[in-house]
Parts: C-alpha cells; structure tokens; sequence
C-alpha cells in the first residue's frame, strides 16, 4: 500500500516545541522527507531522513525514523509563530520514476 | 537552492476554455518535472511524471487527454487543461528533479486555477 497518514492539527505556544507524526505503510521507501507549505504558496523543503537512519537533527529540526513501526517524527524546537503551516512527510522509494507519496499534511499553529 | 517558477500563478476563465500552465526551472537543468493537484485542505495529488523528449506518464485516473503536458527541453515543462470545467477549479503545483543524491523535487510556486 502506499497511504501516508498524519494527524490533521496541531496546535502549541510559542516557545513550546511541537511534534508532528507520520505513519506510512511501505517498508521498501529509501528516502522520507518533510516539507513545509505556507498559504498559497508551493512546498519547501525542511529536511529529509535516508531509510537506515534513525535520526537527523538539523538545528531546530528533529528527525525520528522508527523502520519497525513505519513511524516518522519532525520535532520543531523552541516553534515559533513563522512556524505555523502546513506539514507533509513524504516517501520515495527511488525506483526509478522517484515518485513522492505524500502523507496527509498537518497544519501546524502556533499560539503566541 | 535551485529554482522552480510557475506560470502564471493566479487564472480565471470559462468554462469550456483551455489553459496553459508553465514549469521552469531557472538555475538548473531537470531530468524529470512532475504534476501534482492539490484541493483546499488536502494533500498534493500526484498527477503525472514528466520527462524531457518523451511521453509523459499518468497517474490512475487522470485522463491525459484533458491535462497535456509537454516536457520539450530540460527546463521548460507545460501543462494544459483543455476544456476546463468548474471541477478542474484547483491548484496546480509542478515539481523538477535531477534524479541525484536523495532524489530532492524542488517545488514551483504554484497555480491557482479558477474556472467560471
């Protein structure tokens, strides 16, 4: 199967630090990465997680792979309010037409 | 970072018309560009895979007669919705990759379609 689920909403106060999950369901994806989508506009890129990895950190970005569970995590340290969008995981499986499957999306707000 | 414009960014028009939406890579050459739909609130859709010189390939579902794309060079990718309906009413994001190091897709703006 190819869904990728996230919890829809997520809300914190600034300072706080946020955690937004991600479930996939193919064991076989090489590559997962997070992307970052503010209001009408298109994706950017925060960080991405190579499959036999467990974790990556990337100053206030935290990654946590959990292969077994087929769990992802993106920890957002000391979240500020130009941190509220919208989050998605993806996965590729690098097979060649390297397509992104992308999780569901969680829309991230921050209270100030 | 590499870069990936769109064009154009906003469109309204009737329903029956066809529209024409750019992809361009700015700062470098793509390999591949992709298609993707996004509704209001929803994840992006993906639509179709784009490689420069050959037919594009689809998603299932998607009818390739309704949304052409045309991949002619390495930075330039079309896609057209012929025959827009209100249903097509949505934004278009396209994506471009070069297939290397941990298969980044670098993001165009995106596109908001309107059809009256």
């Amino acid at each position: 199967g190819e869904d990728v689920e996230q919890s829809l909403f997520l809300s914190v106060r600034e300072g706080d630090s946020s955690v937004i999950n991600c479930t996939y369901t193919d064991s076989s994806s090489t590559y997962l990465y997070w992307y970052k989508q503010e209001p009408g506009a298109g994706l950017q890129l925060l960080t991405y997680i190579f499959s036999n990895m467990d974790m990556k950190q990337d100053q206030r970005l935290t990654v946590l792979l959990n292969k077994k569970d087929k769990h992802l995590s993106l920890r957002i340290a000391d979240t500020q309010t130009g941190d509220s969008a919208i989050y998605f995981c993806a996965e590729t499986k690098g097979s060649g037409t390297y397509k992104y499957i992308f999780g569901t999306g969680t829309r991230l707000k921050v209270l100030a | 970072g590499a870069v990936v414009s769109q064009h154009p960014s906003r469109v309204i028009c009737k329903s029956g018309t066809s529209v024409k939406i750019e992809c361009r890579s700015l700062d470098f050459q793509a390999t591949t560009m992709f298609w993707y739909r996004q509704f209001p609130k929803k994840s992006l859709m993906l639509m179709a895979t784009s490689n420069e010189g050959s037919k594009a390939t689809y998603e299932q579902g998607v009818e390739k007669d309704k949304f052409l794309i045309n991949h002619a060079s390495l930075t330039l990718s079309t896609l057209t919705v012929t025959s827009a309906h209100p249903e097509d009413s949505s934004f278009y994001i396209c994506s471009a990759s070069v297939l290397a190091g941990f298969n980044e897709q670098f993001f165009g703006p995106g596109t908001r379609l309107t059809v009256l």
